[in-house]
């Protein structure tokens, strides 16, 4: 099965800073790479997401960019803000032997954003 | 619209209960999914329903049973709690097509098994 791995567990930057996490799957045949924003206490929700057509999404002030060929995805966030202080998990579509797929997440990147 | 609801969002269970988790959703979704989240583990599938009827087993199904019996709802049983379900459940729904792995999740469901 698919495996997905996420570094770092914990990030901390200043507010103006740039952050970045990145991930890494194993299955070659995963074609969707979504990211999941969850603050304390709540649920998670999508932020971004790409498809493995694209090398590169962005929608303001984050990013995504992935590497096939490597199966290595990873996040961007600029100018980061306090508000964007979350757990960030990645994730990558998986395909069961039923045919239909599910997304496999990584372990997730507590990010902390100071003033 | 709700979106996904779960129910209940707190439970403690000693061990050897029972118990059933519900999750309802109102946007028609044909895929449902329930999830359950332990520090530093990320998000592992528990079971998933293609479809009213359906049920299919995820990464970690032991211990858990799970109905579909009406497309909108999707429930997580327990037969024998153990301490190891100690966990925060998410269900989760999702479209068919280029929406299939789109999830939206519900608020979460607390459970603790003493």
């Amino acid at each position: 099965g698919e495996n997905v791995e996420q570094h770092p567990s914990t990030l901390s930057v200043q507010e103006g800073d740039s952050a970045v996490i990145k991930c890494t799957y194993s299955d070659s045949a995963s074609n969707y790479f979504p990211w999941y924003k969850q603050e304390l206490g709540k649920r998670p929700q999508l932020i971004i997401d790409i498809r493995s057509n694209v090398g590169e999404k962005k929608d303001q002030r984050i990013a995504v960019t992935l590497n096939k060929t490597a199966k290595h995805f990873s996040l961007h966030i600029t100018e980061t803000q306090p508000e964007d202080s979350a757990v960030y998990f990645c994730a990558a579509s998986t395909h069961s032997d039923s045919g239909y797929s599910t997304l496999t997440f990584g372990k997730g990147t507590m990010l902390l954003v100071s003033p | 619209n709700a979106g996904v609801t779960q129910t209940p969002k707190f439970r403690v269970l000693k061990t050897g209960q029972s118990m059933t988790l519900l999750c309802a959703q109102d946007m028609n979704h044909e895929y449902m999914y329930w999830y359950r989240q332990d520090p530093g583990m990320g998000l592992r599938l528990i079971h998933y329903s293609v479809g009213e009827g359906t049920t299919a087993k995820g990464e970690v199904p032991d211990g858990y049973n799970v109905s579909r019996l009406k497309k909108q709802n999707f429930l997580l049983g327990l037969e024998s709690a153990a301490p190891s379900q100690t966990s925060v459940y998410f269900c989760a729904s999702s479209s068919t097509g280029v929406g299939a792995n789109v999830l939206t999740f519900g608020a979460g469901s607390r459970l603790t098994v003493l």
